[in-house]
């Protein structure tokens, strides 16, 4: 079955500087890799994603990259805000009915 | 609209009881799901629905029963409750979009 790592575990920033976060997966045939964020006590909330036919998807500050050859995709937020404080978690899978998801990264943006 | 409704949100049992985790949406979302969140293990899933009717196994089931009878719930059972099921559960359903709403969880304790 699918396997995803994601690192790092903790991510620490001073606003206005860039994140970046890595999701490497085991399944050659996984086609579908989500983006969640969940802010503390709150419910997992969909970010963004990225179809297997895609390199790059961007939606304001945050982008997302997959390398299908290396099997690893990243997250990126640009001019990171206070507000971005969260956990992030990367998820892989054939299908979105079976997500696998990463152990996720707290990030934590200082003013 | 509501959205996904988890009840309850709390919940302590003795080791050996029984329970059933409500989850409910009124989006008419075919699959729903539940998961459920450990720390430092990100989210895994327990089982599975496309349907009424139609139910499947997520990557760990042992210990937890559902069934479909309807579009809108989806509830989760525990036949006798283990201290290894001490999580925070979550429901989320989705319309085909791929994209996962998920109810605000319910913090499950096994004594």
């Amino acid at each position: 079955g699918e396997n995803v790592e994601q690192h790092p575990s903790t991510l620490s920033v001073q606003e206005g500087d860039s994140a970046v976060i890595k999701c490497t997966y085991s399944d050659s045939a996984s086609n579908y890799f989500p983006w969640y964020k969940q802010e503390l006590g709150k419910r997992p909330q969909l970010i963004i994603d990225i179809r297997s036919n895609v390199g790059e998807k961007k939606d304001q500050r945050i982008a997302v990259t997959l390398n299908k050859t290396a099997k690893h995709f990243s997250l990126h937020i640009t001019e990171t805000q206070p507000e971005d404080s969260a956990v992030y978690f990367c998820a892989a899978s054939r299908s979105f009915q079976k997500l696998v998801f990463g152990t996720g990264t707290r990030l934590l943006v200082s003013p | 609209n509501a959205g996904v409704t988890q009840t309850p949100k709390f919940q302590v049992l003795k080791t050996g009881q029984s329970m059933t985790l409500q989850c409910a949406q009124d989006m008419n979302h075919e699959y729903m799901s539940w998961y459920r969140q450990d720390p430092g293990m990100g989210l895994r899933l327990i089982h599975y629905s496309v349907g009424a009717g139609i139910t499947d196994q997520g990557e760990v089931p042992n210990g937890y029963n559902v069934s479909r009878s309807t579009t809108e719930d989806f509830p989760l059972r525990l036949l006798s409750a283990a201290p290894s099921q001490t999580s925070v559960y979550f429901c989320a359903s989705s319309g085909g979009q791929r994209k996962l709403f998920f109810g605000e969880g319910s913090r499950l304790t096994v004594l």
